[in-house]
């Protein structure tokens, strides 16, 4: 099975930062990559899939980047409703998760 | 609007069968895999299975021996039945969609219910 890592697992950022966060898949996976967005206590909610495609309703200020085995999510001008745990996935793995946390 | 919505015990004696549902409304069925994940407290994703209408599924080698996904089209539902449950099944479980013939993601999630092993 192919490995996710993301990078870091950890963040501490303001409003109105600019935060990337990682994700290296231990081989290629083309575009086969998708990310989500979960709040405490709330299902999983997808951000972006075939690694850059926004997905219907997702505020621009997100984006995706990459092919084969990088990838990187990029939050452009962070909200107070963005701070929360994002998760990178390929078929069926999920990476460890970044939490984006209030600095 | 589609809607996911998982039911069942929210409390599982170890060594019994962990039972839930999945009710899928306002959608085409036969069109998606639907699929269960679960996440342990302060724990990352991982998946289960899935089932296509069909009857299809294909499972999380890890639980593979435990782990049954059954499917009522006459219902639009999916079923989920891990047997000899331990404290490690504990878990927020979710049932959602996935979209397949472009790329693959889960696009619609249920809310999600708790699940405690416990005698």
């Amino acid at each position: 099975d192919i490995q996710l890592t993301q990078s870091p697992s950890f963040l501490s950022a303001s409003v109105g930062d600019r935060v990337s966060i990682t994700c290296r898949a231990s081989q290629g996976v083309s575009n086969y990559l998708a990310w989500y967005q979960q709040k405490p206590g709330k299902a999983p909610n997808l951000l972006i899939y075939a690694a850059s495609t926004l997905q219907s309703g997702v505020p621009s200020r997100f984006s995706g980047s990459g092919s084969g085995t990088d990838f990187t999510l990029t939050i452009i001008g962070l909200q107070p409703e963005d701070f929360a745990t994002y998760y990178c996935q390929h078929l069926h793995s999920f990476g460890g998760g970044t939490k984006v946390e209030i600095k | 609007q589609v809607q996911l919505q998982e039911s069942g015990p929210g409390l599982v004696k170890p060594s019994e069968t962990l039972s839930l549902t999945c009710s899928v409304s306002g959608d085409s069925f036969s069109r998606y895999y639907w699929t269960w994940i679960r996440q342990s407290p302060g724990e990352e994703l991982e998946w289960i299975g899935y089932i296509y209408h069909s009857g299809t599924t294909n499972y999380n080698p890890s639980l593979k021996s435990r782990v049954a996904i059954l499917v009522d089209t006459s219902k639009n539902q999916f079923s989920l039945r891990l047997n000899s449950v331990t404290t490690a099944d504990t878990a927020v479980y979710y049932c959602a969609r996935i979209v397949w013939w472009d790329h693959y993601y889960m696009d619609v999630w249920g809310k999600g219910t708790t699940v405690t092993v416990s005698s």
